[in-house]
């Protein structure tokens, strides 16, 4: 069974910092791998695409990199808006599914 | 702007059943695939269901295979979801959303809508 482990679990940073979340899938992906970021009492979005896509109207800031089994998606200078829950989601073999997340928090 | 509105949650007892809907709107609805995404109090996502643009296709998770039905109506802009046999871990924000493929399964979710809670209890 192929899982997605999402680290750290927590990242506690400021704003205007750079954030670096990890995901590595336990067998090869390829680049199909999504990353969508969820605020509290919020549904998901979509920021990135097949590894390294930005969805429509995602801002520069996020970006992603990496193939076969490691991830990266990078903020590369938090916004107060940033802070939130982010979750990577394999889409290499079916069912899709998710990771466990990071949360990026206010240090 | 796409605009996903779900409806039909609520707390129902187990082994019951519900219905949910998700309202489609601002995109060609019969162009794309939907889903359905669920979501525990305090947990991850899990996905649940998945339906073909034009409805040839469905596809579940092991967990609600044999209990739940993924549906359309292209005509009324509507996805549903049947459930049926609940259980208490069944309980979780239910989110519809949209494949970001037209007329094929990518199951990459760009649109979500708010979710409808569900919840199991007696």
């Amino acid at each position: 069974e192929n899982v997605l482990t999402q680290s750290p679990a927590t990242l506690s940073l400021s704003p205007g910092e750079r954030a670096t979340l990890s995901c590595r899938a336990s067998r090869s992906i390829s680049t199909y791998l999504a990353w969508y970021q969820q605020k509290p009492g919020q549904a998901p979005r979509l920021l990135i695409y097949d590894a390294s896509n930005r969805a429509t109207g995602i801002p520069a800031r996020f970006s992603g990199s990496g193939s076969g089994t490691d991830f990266t998606l990078t903020i590369s200078s938090l916004e107060p808006e940033d802070f939130a829950v982010y979750y990577c989601q394999q889409r290499s073999s079916w069912p899709p599914f998710f990771g466990g997340g990071t949360k990026v928090e206010i240090k | 702007q796409v605009h996903l509105v779900e409806s039909g949650g609520g707390v129902v007892q187990p082994g019951r059943s519900l219905r949910l809907s998700c309202a489609a709107s601002a995109f060609i609805f019969s162009d794309f695939g939907m889903h359905w995404v669920r979501q525990a109090p305090g947990k991850g996502l899990e996905w649940v269901a998945s339906i073909a643009y034009d409805g040839t296709n469905e596809e579940y998770a092991d967990s609600v295979k044999g209990r739940f039905i993924i549906s359309r109506d292209n005509n009324q802009n509507t996805l549903h979801l049947e459930m049926n046999s609940l259980r208490a871990e069944d309980t979780a924000v239910y989110y519809c959303a949209r494949d970001r493929a037209r007329h094929l399964v990518s199951s990459i979710f760009d649109y979500w809508g708010q979710g409808t809670l569900v919840t199991v209890s007696s």
